[in-house]
């Protein structure tokens, strides 16, 4: 059964804590992507990867930090350093064989800190 | 349509009724463009794309229509049913430095009146 998954789907904490969410797929994708959603808004690109051992910036990257050792897993923590974390997350990855763009997303970790 | 604020456009249509969502991008050298369906609390899921080659491409009751001489793209659904109620998010990827990222729309919420 082939998939993108992130757990938890919930998740609180203290604020001043750093948090790792999980993102895992099977689909022996390249690429992976981790997106913040705020209520009402669209998606804003974190951090992204290509390869494994490789990743990239998004456009909100400050305060975050990830990780690319295995092709299959991509995990964002969020750090201390991040303003207003309290947001949805959602993780999507990606075949990069020519003109295929289509990234497919997981179920999303909703993180309140408090 | 463009999000203003915490306030996503929103389009109500009637049961049965034809929707067509509107979105305008921002690259013209983009040369894929794709429609994501987001249903509350969870991540988006894949509708239709286009390429760039194309004007038209249609899917089960969606058609999507492609105008790059105004940077347009449409959603349209046929007889929409309430479980098309949703946020819809138009998404493009500009192609220009090898990178596989899409840029995502800010989204358009569809209501579906029984």
């Amino acid at each position: 059964d082939g998939g993108i998954t992130q757990s938890p789907k919930y998740l609180f904490r203290k604020e001043g804590q750093n948090v790792t969410l999980s993102c895992e797929q099977n689909l022996n994708h390249d690429a992976m992507y981790w997106y913040r959603q705020d209520p009402g808004q669209g998606l804003r690109l974190i951090y992204y990867s290509q390869i494994v051992n490789d990743f990239q910036k998004g456009d909100i990257a400050e305060g975050y930090s990830v990780s690319r050792e295995k092709k299959e897993s991509f995990p964002l923590t969020v750090t201390s350093a991040q303003k207003n974390p309290t947001a949805f997350y959602l993780c999507a990855s990606q075949g990069v064989e020519a003109g295929n763009y289509e990234q497919y997303f997981g179920p999303g970790t909703r993180l309140t800190v408090t | 349509g463009e999000s203003v604020g915490l306030h996503l456009p929103t389009l109500s249509v009637q049961e049965g009724d034809n929707s067509i969502i509107n979105c305008a991008y921002s690259n013209s050298a983009s040369d894929y463009f794709i429609w994501y369906k987001q249903e509350s609390g969870k991540g988006p899921q894949f509708i239709i794309d286009i390429r760039s080659n194309m004007d038209k491409r249609q899917g089960q009751r969606v058609t999507v229509l492609l105008n790059k001489t105004v940077k347009h793209l449409s959603l349209q659904i046929a007889a929409t049913q309430p479980g098309d109620s949703a946020v819809y998010f138009c998404a493009e990827n500009i192609g220009m430095d090898s990178s596989y990222k899409l840029i995502f729309g800010s989204g358009t919420r569809l209501l579906v009146r029984p």
